[in-house]
């Protein structure tokens, strides 16, 4: 079945510094989707990323899909103390309805 | 969007018991699914609940541990059967509104088994 792997597991730093996680799949994924966990709390959608080379923005979120479809990255830039969670990429199955998770990378940020 | 509503938000039972959690929809999905987290861990999905059928069960999880009801297309539930400690973890129902959408989830139960 579809399988991402995701890194770093976790990361810490310290408020102002960037932030990025990596996911890759040995497989052409027809589309990636970020989510974001806050601690206690359950995953909430951020962005899906359908084309290649796709790139795209919210606020200090930058997102990619990369040229092959096989590897999206998630980039936070001057992080603040609200963006602690744990950050999740996921692929959909063939069929396009089950969502398969990453591990997931957790980010802690030190005021 | 969909507003998702799982019950019971947490809970703590003894061995060898079952626990039924609910899962109930603000409007018709297309699709639910029951998500199992263990603390610090990734989402593993444990099955796809059919309306009016049998649910999907995914690698590792049988019907027997984990029965799933889907009797319309806002509600499920799911039992965890015969507790062990083993089975202490964060359930969630999820639910897609269509193919290749995103996925919204309950708050999640909280399950302590003693």
């Amino acid at each position: 079945g579809q399988q991402v792997m995701q890194i770093p597991q976790y990361q810490h730093v310290q408020e102002g510094e960037d932030f990025t996680t990596y996911c890759n799949s040995s497989t052409t994924l027809s589309n990636i989707q970020w989510y974001k966990q806050r601690p206690g709390g359950h995953p909430v959608f951020l962005i899906q990323l359908v084309k290649s080379g796709e790139v795209k923005k919210q606020k200090r979120l930058t997102f990619q899909f990369g040229e092959a479809k096989k590897n999206s990255s998630l980039h936070i830039t001057a992080t603040q103390t609200t963006d602690v969670g744990t950050y999740f990429c996921a692929a959909k199955n063939t069929g396009g309805f089950k969502t398969i998770f990453g591990a997931g990378t957790r980010l802690f940020v030190k005021a | 969007s969909a507003v998702i509503s799982q019950k019971p938000s947490r809970d703590i039972c003894q061995r060898g018991t079952s626990l039924t959690i609910q899962c109930q929809v603000d409007s018709q999905v297309t699709m639910m699914f029951w998500y199992r987290q263990q603390p610090g861990q990734s989402l593993t999905l444990i099955a796809t609940a059919n309306q009016g059928s049998e649910a999907t069960y995914e690698s590792g999880f049988v019907i027997d541990k984990f029965p799933i009801s889907r009797p319309n297309l806002t509600f499920s539930t799911l039992t965890v059967s015969n507790m062990s400690p083993e089975d202490s973890s964060i359930y969630l129902c999820s639910v897609l509104q269509g193919v290749n959408t995103e996925a919204f989830f309950g708050q999640g139960t909280r399950l302590t088994v003693v």
